[in-house]
């Protein structure tokens, strides 16, 4: 049963375009949503977060959106740049202070000259 | 501001034998999450400890699988008789424990194993 899902596993933006990630997630108990971008033989990298009870959290050029009673969130990178390529991990966290993430399976964002 | 160490970055093993993998949290977190990526799959949660104590080991094989997080020195992820469907990137992360941000996890380099 996946829980959190990426269902497209691949995208090509030009540079200084709009990247829109999207990420739908099936859990209610999750209250916590992370985006990580990981390059190829490295861990992830910890990019931007939300937290259930926001819509919105913005960060430089990334801001990521949460539509709860959709059950959706999407990440935004503008403009998007070549060094953005890399996949992308929507993560979710359940409620408590630490506990285990929620990984979906990846989008492979490829930002074109 | 050494991040999250993880060694070795790559092992090779023969089917049957052992793999130790370690990790080495943040300076100042005390909780030690191992996570396992099989090829062109997202990352699955295996184990959370804290020190000196599994939390959570939900995700973790029951069979030939164990993990520790001593007092002292780094976090271990024992993988006793290695099959090839153990061949894996295995990420490790940590996250503050008492104080600071309790919800974002910072992952390692990851160990890539091959079982050969």
């Amino acid at each position: 049963d996946q829980q959190v899902k990426q269902n497209s596993p691949s995208l090509s933006v030009q540079e200084g375009r709009i990247s829109i990630l999207n990420c739908d997630y099936t859990n209610s108990m999750f209250d916590y949503f992370l985006w990580y971008k990981k390059y190829p033989a490295e861990g992830p990298t910890f990019l931007i977060s939300i937290s259930s009870i926001k819509d919105k959290n913005e960060d430089g050029r990334f801001t990521v959106f949460l539509n709860k009673s959709a059950k959706h969130l999407s990440l935004h990178i503008v403009p998007s740049q070549p060094g953005d390529s890399a996949v992308y991990f929507c993560a979710a966290k359940g409620a408590g202070t630490a506990s285990k993430l929620t990984f979906g399976t990846g989008t492979r964002l490829q930002v074109t000259l | 501001n050494a991040g999250v160490m993880q060694n070795p970055r790559h092992l090779v093993r023969r089917r049957g034998q052992e793999a130790r993998l370690r990790c080495s949290p943040m300076k100042g977190h005390s909780h030690v999450y191992w996570y396992r990526q099989l090829p062109e799959e997202g990352l699955k949660f295996m184990v959370y400890l804290q020190k000196e104590n599994i939390i959570d080991e939900s995700g973790m094989p029951k069979e030939r699988f164990s993990a520790e997080f001593p007092k002292e020195g780094p976090s271990i992820l024992r993988i006793q008789q290695v099959v090839r469907g153990d061949s894996a990137a295995y990420f490790c992360a940590s996250s503050p424990g008492s104080s600071g941000t309790y919800n974002e996890q910072f992952f390692g380099p990851g160990t890539r194993l091959t079982v050969l």
